[in-house]
């Protein structure tokens, strides 16, 4: 079964400050990646996967992420954060071959201040 | 067009009565999933839909819960007997195949046992 860490569980940042959001992933198979981000008060929506290809995934708003297979790594990055950013931010993996039900994180805060 | 909905917003109950959530998937989506999200827990699966297959109900924590997809469409979400660590809230997603899609979720259901 695969799993999925968070290692940080809040993470605060100033507005233009570049952010790194962390997720590590344990699984025997290949996998698929996901970034979901949660705005207060409404609904998880896509930021970016990573299902084949290239390594660097781009997604909405200015981030991406990086699949690293040997540090079993996705984490998310983005160069200048606005306070529009404050958000919830969880990474999800599924396992290829098999039943793609996501694996998710706890999620991370992302808290942008002034 | 229209996203996924969910019925109602806010419930608040009493310990031993049941309750039951509603989802509307997006018209087209054949997989459907329920997931539980509590402070700080992230999200846990319950349940997975999948066109005209036996739903997958490897998440569902207690036989006190149960759900249906009615004409592999809504689908409802019923708790029976429900317990003070049922308040949660309730997510719905679906996504338009079986492989590793977008999940669409929906805003979810607060609920409350009192």
């Amino acid at each position: 079964a695969q799993s999925v860490t968070q290692l940080d569980s809040q993470v605060p940042v100033f507005e233009e400050a570049p952010v790194e959001l962390r997720c590590n992933y344990s699984s025997s198979v290949s996998v698929y990646l996901f970034w979901y981000v949660q705005y207060p008060n409404q609904g998880l929506q896509l930021l970016l996967k990573y299902l084949s290809g290239s390594t660097l995934v781009k997604g909405i708003n200015g981030f991406e992420a990086e699949f690293n297979k040997s540090q079993t790594s996705f984490h998310l990055r983005k160069p200048s954060v606005h306070i529009s950013d404050t958000a919830e931010y969880f990474c999800a993996v599924s396992l290829s071959g098999g039943s793609y039900i996501p694996t998710f994180g706890r999620g991370t805060s992302l808290i942008v201040h002034p | 067009g229209a996203g996924v909905s969910q019925s109602p917003s806010n419930k608040v109950t009493e310990k031993g009565k049941d309750v039951e959530l509603r989802c509307d998937p997006i018209s087209g989506h054949t997989a459907l999933y329920w997931y539980r999200q509590s402070l700080g827990q992230g999200l846990e699966f319950l349940i997975y839909f999948q066109g005209n297959s036996a739903p997958d109900k490897s998440g569902l924590p207690s036989d006190r819960f149960s759900a249906e997809r009615t004409g592999g469409s809504v689908s409802t979400l019923t708790i029976q007997r429900t317990q003070q660590e049922d308040s949660a809230v309730y997510l719905c997603a679906s996504s338009v195949g079986s492989g590793p899609d977008t999940q669409y979720f929906g805003p979810g259901t607060r609920l409350t046992v009192l």
